[in-house]
């Protein structure tokens, strides 16, 4: 079965800390994912992986940035929290470009 | 910008009946479809992935493409009250490196009611 773990299911921070969401996957995926959900927008891409080290931003970058050293791992990093930063946040993974996705557990961050 | 719409429900319907859930996409590069359910509170979780066009069963689930359209359905038989749950739609390019994103629909959210 594919695992995608993320560090924390409910995190809450203050408005200004630097905050790091880690994802880690155990099936040697070449591709991961971070998304945001929130209520009425639905999953809105924030940064792609498609290898070790690059990166792709998504539809809503802004504010956050992301990590990938090694091929399990994919962190987003808020660099400063902000109170629009509360939602759910979905990394998902997957072998390789064309197939299926498979996601973490979700963290529900809230910035106060 | 490449765009995945599906319409929002909510769409309700009699446990036993089927449950018909519609998507289109903007991209004509797209190469990979796929349907998420996903509860309340949780993560979103495949049921069906479909790659070329026509019908793809898989229980009482059955994905339906038309490329030409730029049309991708699910349908549900036999719907049941555990079948209660946002459905997404995804949608991936056949584009390798920076290009292979992973897009989904705002979802439509189903309820089945007993």
């Amino acid at each position: 079965d594919v695992k995608v773990t993320q560090s924390s299911r409910y995190l809450v921070k203050r408005t200004g800390e630097k905050v790091f969401l880690e994802c880690v996957q155990d099936m040697d995926h070449e591709n991961m994912f971070w998304y945001r959900q929130d209520p009425g927008l639905g999953l809105r891409l924030i940064y792609f992986s498609y290898d070790v080290k690059m990166k792709e931003k998504g539809d809503i970058p802004e504010g956050y940035s992301v990590s990938r050293e090694k091929k399990e791992r994919f962190s987003l990093i808020l660099e400063s929290a902000s109170t629009n930063q509360t939602s759910m946040y979905l990394c998902a993974s997957r072998v390789e470009v064309n197939t299926e996705a498979f996601f973490g557990q979700g963290t529900r961050l809230t910035v106060v | 910008q490449k765009e995945v719409e599906q319409n929002s429900g909510p769409l309700s319907v009699p446990e036993g009946a089927i449950a018909s859930l519609n998507c289109t996409y903007s991209d004509r590069g797209s190469q990979s479809f796929f349907w998420y359910r996903q509860y309340s509170g949780k993560s979103p979780e495949l049921i069906m992935s479909i790659y070329s066009n026509g019908d793809k069963e898989d229980g009482r689930f059955t994905a339906q493409l038309n490329k030409a359209s730029q049309y991708v359905s699910l349908l549900i038989r036999d719907s049941q009250p555990s079948d209660s749950a946002t459905y997404l739609c995804a949608v991936s390019g056949n584009y390798g490196g920076s290009q292979g994103n992973l897009i989904f629909g705002k979802g439509t959210k189903l309820s089945v009611k007993p």
